[in-house]
């Protein structure tokens, strides 16, 4: 079945700093790829995803990369603010299954 | 726009009780999840339903049984509580290969 490993498991950056979570996958057929972000005391909630057939996609502050020959995608988030502080999961899924492999998930702090 | 709905959203156990944890969503979502999170451990799946009529054991589905009432509905029952399942309880749904969309959790505690 498939593995999705997430790193790190912390990260601390200063307000304005980028931070970066990178997750690698272990099924090639795996063609879908979210980012959650899970804020205290809620579900985690969808951020930006990406699938096989696109290398990146941005969404204002955030972009996701995906290199299929590695096995691996990576969040980015720039100018990180106090509000980014959460815990961000990565997942890999494919068509035909209907369930998701889940990284561990990252616990961002961003300090004023 | 309720999403995913999840009740209790707290509940406090004692040993051998029984309880069951109600799910519902109003997206017309064709599959339910139930996972668990636990400090360090991430989401593991407990139960999940394809669709509706179809049930299916998860990375941990000791200690627990699933039933999908109609679409929308997808409930939890544990049948004799143990310390081991204190934990924090989330319901998602999605259709497809498409994103989950996860309830706000239920946080129960086993003494």
């Amino acid at each position: 079945g498939e593995n999705v490993e997430q790193h790190p498991s912390t990260l601390s950056v200063q307000e304005g700093d980028s931070a970066v979570i990178k997750c690698t996958y272990s099924d090639s057929a795996s063609n879908y790829f979210p980012w959650y972000k899970q804020e205290l005391g809620k579900g985690p909630q969808l951020i930006i995803d990406i699938r096989s057939n696109v290398g990146e996609k941005k969404d204002q502050r955030i972009a996701v990369t995906l290199n299929k020959t590695a096995k691996h995608f990576s969040l980015h988030i720039t100018e990180t603010q106090p509000e980014d502080s959460a815990v961000y999961f990565c997942a890999a899924s494919r068509g035909g299954s209907y369930i998701p492999t889940f990284g561990r998930g990252t616990s961002l702090i961003v300090h004023p | 726009n309720a999403g995913v709905t999840q009740t209790p959203k707290f509940q406090v156990l004692k040993t051998g009780q029984s309880m069951t944890l109600q799910c519902a969503q109003d997206m017309n979502h064709n599959s339910m999840y139930w996972y668990r999170q636990d400090p360090g451990m991430g989401l593991r799946l407990i139960y999940y339903s394809a669709s509706e009529g179809t049930t299916d054991k998860g990375e941990v589905p000791n200690g627990y049984n699933v039933s999908r009432l109609n679409k929308r509905e997808f409930s939890l029952r544990l049948e004799s509580a143990a310390p081991s399942q204190t934990s924090v309880y989330f319901c998602a749904s999605t259709s497809g290969n498409q994103p989950q969309h996860f309830g706000d959790g239920t946080r129960l505690s086993i003494l």
